[in-house]
């Protein structure tokens, strides 16, 4: 039982560049999210998704989309990356009211 | 939306002191309050929750209080321990909602 994982774990991109930062849980839940983490910023909601098929943006959508591709995965990408997407992010997954998250994914925009 | 405002930004007790974080939100509807520790370099970690119907929970060492009419909610660490160590974050959501999290209190304890 892995819970949530995410790949990679490290990537530096360069401005304008693409990329998807994938998140895949085992534990049949039901909901996905997002995060971004940024010094002093606490975790900032990017998208969700409440079911397989549904997604909806959160406080800081701007810059992403997201795919939920089944109830097991749910990927973010970044159409053409820009130096304020440097951040950690951090998918995470619900069956109820706890959000159990992955290990992260440390991105640096140059 | 909900806001959720949490203070201290960072904490310093010697070991064997309490600490105490305390948050407040904005939305009256929110009902579940949960508090995540996150180590350096590691994922946040649920480490206690807290209903709107209930007013305090503990689990061991770590305690949580709801003020539901004056909408603010506190993490109580005793007896602390250079493993408390780590980031805390407060979180606020109605029902089975999305979470507004707060902007993270640093707990450094000295040996």
């Amino acid at each position: 039982n892995a819970g949530v994982t995410q790949n990679p774990k490290f990537q530096v991109l360069k401005t304008g560049q693409s990329m998807t930062l994938q998140c895949a849980q085992d534990m049949n839940h039901n909901s996905m999210y997002w995060y971004r983490q940024d010094p002093g910023m606490g975790l900032r909601l990017i998208y969700y998704s409440a079911s397989e098929g549904t997604t909806d943006k959160g406080e800081v959508p701007n810059g992403y989309n997201v795919s939920r591709l089944n109830k097991r995965e749910f990927s973010l990408r970044l159409e053409s990356a820009a130096p304020s997407q440097t951040s950690v992010y951090f998918c995470a997954s619900s069956g109820g009211s706890e959000q159990y998250f992955g290990p992260g994914t440390r991105l640096t925009v140059t | 939306g909900e806001n959720v405002e949490q203070h201290p930004s960072t904490l310093s007790v010697q070991e064997g002191d309490s600490a105490v974080i305390k948050c407040t939100y904005s939305d009256s509807a929110s009902n579940y309050f949960p508090w995540y520790k996150q180590e350096l370099g590691k994922r946040p970690q649920l480490i206690i929750d807290i209903r709107s119907n209930v007013g305090e929970k503990k689990d061991q060492r770590i305690a949580v209080t709801l003020n539901k009419t004056a909408k603010h909610f506190s993490l109580h660490i005793t007896e602390t321990q250079p493993e408390d160590s780590a980031v805390y974050f407060c979180a606020a959501s109605k029902g089975y909602s999305t979470l507004t999290f707060g902007k993270g209190t640093m707990l450094l304890v000295s040996p």
